[in-house]
């Protein structure tokens, strides 16, 4: 298996730009969540979807943030604008619901800098 | 949620048996217990998972007491690539519930020739 990939591994953008970050789950997972990770923040839940329905965007920081899943195979995490604040390591990770203490699998992440 | 304590920090040389200790005085009847390792630049990675006693794989044990408010991920013979951040997480997101998957700060191992 190919794992969870995602895309761009690195992009360097400037602020007001629009960013967008794209991820492809492991085939037959039914659940699919992006992360980021920061120094200060440590590893946090954006948002997560099963069946490609969005469950919890709790996560996501702000308006500037929206993720869609329009199929099974494909998301997309998307800041328009972007700030400097954004600047971060976004995981995606996908899971199989087999109902008993499910394993994540993430992918390499995109190295996300704005300037 | 259930709350995780771990210890910042830890160092090893290699060859040695490590032992991680997480606490979650908290944790619920319907919680595992789960460890993740991550390696810089890359993302965290799946170790072992447990609801009681002990288990076992090619990686690593984990060690659960009966009162399962503790639980201690053991590294046998460690090397210079186990040098990663271990985290301890507790909950049950079984079918749902991934927002109560929480990575605290972990641990960050580094391993000494």
């Amino acid at each position: 298996d190919a794992g969870v990939i995602q895309s761009p591994r690195h992009e360097v953008t400037e602020m007001g730009q629009e960013v967008t970050l794209r991820c492809k789950p492991i085939s037959g997972h039914d659940y699919l969540f992006w992360y980021r990770q920061t120094m200060m923040r440590g590893l946090e839940l954006l948002i997560y979807f099963n069946n490609n329905v969005p469950i919890d965007d709790s996560g996501m920081p702000e308006d500037r943030f929206s993720a869609k899943m329009p199929n099974a195979s494909f998301s997309t995490l998307k800041i328009q604008p972007s700030e400097p604040r954004d600047s971060a390591v976004y995981f995606c990770a996908s899971s199989l619901d087999r109902g008993l203490g499910n394993t994540i699998y993430f992918g390499e992440g995109s190295w996300l800098t704005v300037v | 949620l259930a709350k995780t304590t771990q210890p910042i920090s830890m160092d090893s040389y290699e060859g040695q048996e490590v032992n991680i200790t997480c606490s979650h005085n908290n944790i619920a009847t319907n919680d595992y217990i789960t460890w993740y390792q991550q390696f810089p630049s890359q993302g965290p990675r799946f170790i072992i998972q447990g609801y009681k006693t002990k288990v076992t794989n090619e990686v690593a044990s984990l060690f659960i007491p009966a009162d399962r408010k503790s639980s201690t991920l053991s590294l046998p013979r460690v090397s210079l690539s186990d040098t990663a951040v271990y985290y301890c997480l507790v909950g049950d997101w079984r079918s749902g519930g991934y927002n109560k998957l929480i990575f605290g700060a972990g641990t960050r191992l580094a391993v000494h020739p």
